[in-house]
This record gives C-alpha cells, sequence and structure tokens, in this order.
C-alpha cells in the first residue's frame, strides 16, 4: 500500500533563511512523489513531481527535492525562505493501482516564516 | 484554459438540505475526483471518474453521489446533509499522466 507521512506538522524559519521540509514514503513499486502547496484559503498548487528521472527534481519558486530510495524519503528544500513561501505544504504520492490513480496526502506541514 | 473550475466557492446550508457542487474542466482530461479537506488534515478521495459515463467510489463516498454525462462536467451531489459534511472540497482532473490539477475548492459549512 502506498502512503507517506510528513514528519513536522509545523516548521518555522526566519527569512533568508534555508526551509527544510520532511517527507518518507512507503510504496510497494516505483512511485511518482509530488509536493503541492496551499496558500491560505487558497487551492492547491504543484510545486515538482519525481516520476523516476533525475532523482534531484527542481521545482517553482525555487524549491527542489530529493529522492532517496535507500532512506524512502522525499524531502523538500529551499536555500533562502522569502514570507510569501509562508503556507501549507502537502507531501503526496499517487496510487497508480487503485481508485483511479487517486492521489494519497500526507498530514501537512504548515511553515512559518519570521522576518 | 481556465483549467478547473468549481462553483460556488462558499455555501452555508442547513441539516437536511440538499446541493450540488459544480465542477468543469476545459482540458479534456479523462480522469476526474473529488476531495475533501477537513481542518488540518489532507485531502480524502470521495468519488472519481476515469471517464464520461463511468463513476466509482473513492474512501469516502457515504453521504454523496456523481454523474459523469460528459468529459468537461464532474458534479457532487450531497443529499440530507450533515455537520460530518462540513468540510472543503475541491475538484481534480489529469489525463494520461499522474499529475493532478486542482480547483480552487467550495467551502461548505453545515448547521
Amino acid at each position: 500500500a502506498q502512503s507517506v507521512t510528513q514528519l513536522d506538522s509545523h516548521v518555522s524559519v526566519s527569512e533568508g533563511t534555508p526551509v527544510l521540509l520532511r517527507c518518507n514514503y512507503s510504496s510497494s513499486y516505483s512511485p511518482s512523489l509530488f509536493w503541492y502547496v496551499q496558500h491560505p484559503n487558497k487551492g492547491l498548487q504543484l510545486l515538482l513531481k519525481y516520476t523516476s528521472a533525475a532523482t534531484l527534481v527542481k521545482g517553482i519558486n525555487g524549491f527542489e527535492a530529493e529522492f532517496k530510495k535507500s532512506e524512502t524519503s522525499f524531502h523538500l528544500t529551499k536555500p533562502s525562505a522569502h514570507m510569501s513561501d509562508a503556507a501549507e505544504y502537502f507531501c503526496v504520492v499517487s496510487d497508480r493501482e487503485n481508485q483511479g490513480g487517486k492521489l494519497i496526502f500526507g498530514q501537512g506541514t504548515e511553515l512559518s516564516v519570521k522576518p | 484554459n481556465a483549467g478547473v473550475t468549481q462553483t460556488p466557492k462558499f455555501r452555508i446550508l442547513k441539516i437536511g438540505q440538499s446541493m450540488t457542487l459544480q465542477c468543469t474542466q476545459d482540458m479534456n482530461h479523462n480522469y476526474m475526483y473529488w476531495y475533501r479537506q477537513d481542518p488540518g488534515m489532507g485531502l480524502k478521495l470521495i468519488y472519481y471518474s476515469v471517464g464520461a459515463g463511468i463513476t466509482d467510489k473513492g474512501e469516502v463516498p457515504n453521504g454523496y453521489n456523481v454523474s459523469r454525462s460528459t468529459t468537461e462536467d464532474f458534479p457532487l451531489r450531497l443529499e440530507l446533509a450533515a455537520p460530518s459534511q462540513t468540510s472543503v472540497y475541491f475538484c481534480a482532473s489529469r489525463r494520461a499522466t499522474d499529475t493532478q490539477y486542482f480547483g480552487p475548492g467550495t467551502r461548505l459549512t453545515v448547521l
């Protein structure tokens, strides 16, 4: 069965410092993994996706994530946080074999950015 | 392209009332989904469709119904609204790849 676990429910950083949001996954086959961002009272925006090509995936707004099979991790990073990065971030895995390829969401990590 | 659109943006229902949440996509995607997001949680799948005329249940289908008469539209029907259905509802669609594209959401409160 597919699942994702986001290791931190809340992360707080200062503007200009690095961001690390942690995600571990469980999958019975080579997974498709995603990070989505949700700003307050907004919809979900795709940040980046991994689909078995390069293990280091670059996304929008300076975010990137590294797929590490040996650690079953897909952590999201950004070198320098901006105030506009404050939002909820979801690590997501695609369940290709069930229910039309539904997405399975982690619980979310709320990122706060202090000035 | 407008992408995935949802109406209404907000709605307040009384217990026992019914309503339909509308979802339309203009990307000619075969797959469409309805998810709900409860406070502080990720999304859960309610119903999905792999093409016009084909729908199936997701993880949390009780209290909901769907139809898919066209490729573009995938309405979600709530019958006999209950407080447990207070949530934010997201519609999504995709083509052959895994990437799903989401609508802006409908915030529903049942009092």
